[in-house]
């Protein structure tokens, strides 16, 4: 596709709950990165791919997330058990390589909502 | 905990007014600085990448120079526009964990017609 897909656009679930969140970077960027911006906070850095492989995990918040991808393409968040502090827009971006010297290319986003 | 801080949190200015912001981020192990724009409702937008001390990078009416001997960089918008009113993101990248991008809280910018 031409750009970062990301879905669903809209998720609202109750706690306790497991999520999965879907991001479809651009075809040929090999990183790929997860973020999140809770309500009033900054974006916050979750977990970071480079192919297949996640080299850097250690903003995931809690043994209850977990990322994957695979085929070097799709990426999928899942939150299990899900809190209400978990509540919050997740984005997903993709690059060509993970130097720091590619722009990262963002996606709309998912607005996790846990009641 | 890594801070990247940037100022003034929120900018209200009118059409026509040149503005400036600031991003200030650690000095140490530098690797980048990525400054993003997000308009509501959007997607954040790559605006610029620095990586050499000294950098200017220009866009149009917006332009950002870095130092990181420092460590601030400055984003300028020149003749704002109502369309430019978007939160303007930097985000600092360090050599010791490439591809983690550290987010500042943006600067939240208006431009009144």
């Amino acid at each position: 596709g031409a750009g970062v897909s990301q879905s669903p656009s809209n998720k609202v679930t109750e706690k306790g709950k497991d999520v999965e969140l879907r991001c479809d970077p651009i075809s040929g960027h090999t990183a790929l990165y997860w973020y999140r911006q809770r309500l009033g906070q900054g974006l916050e850095f979750l977990i970071y791919f480079q192919g297949n492989s996640a080299p850097d995990k250690s903003g995931l918040p809690s043994d209850r997330f977990s990322a994957e991808r695979t085929g070097e393409s799709v990426s999928t968040l899942t939150i299990q058990r899900t809190q209400q502090e978990d509540s919050a827009v997740y984005l997903c971006a993709s690059s060509l390589e993970t130097s720091g010297g590619a722009a990262q290319f963002f996606g709309p986003g998912t607005r996790l909502t846990v009641l | 905990i890594l801070n990247v801080e940037q100022s003034p949190q929120s900018l209200h200015v009118q059409e026509g007014d040149s503005t400036n912001f600031t991003c200030s981020f650690p000095s140490s192990n530098f690797y980048a600085l990525h400054w993003y724009r997000w308009e509501t409702a959007k997607s954040p937008e790559a605006l610029f990448v620095m990586t050499l001390n000294g950098d200017e990078k220009k866009k149009g009416r917006i332009s950002a120079t870095l130092n990181t001997k420092e460590g601030y960089s400055y984003l300028y918008i020149k003749g704002s526009q109502p369309e430019d009113s978007a939160t303007y993101l930097c985000a600092f990248i360090r050599g010791s964990t490439l591809g983690r991008l550290y987010f500042g809280r943006g600067t939240q910018l208006t431009v009144w017609p």
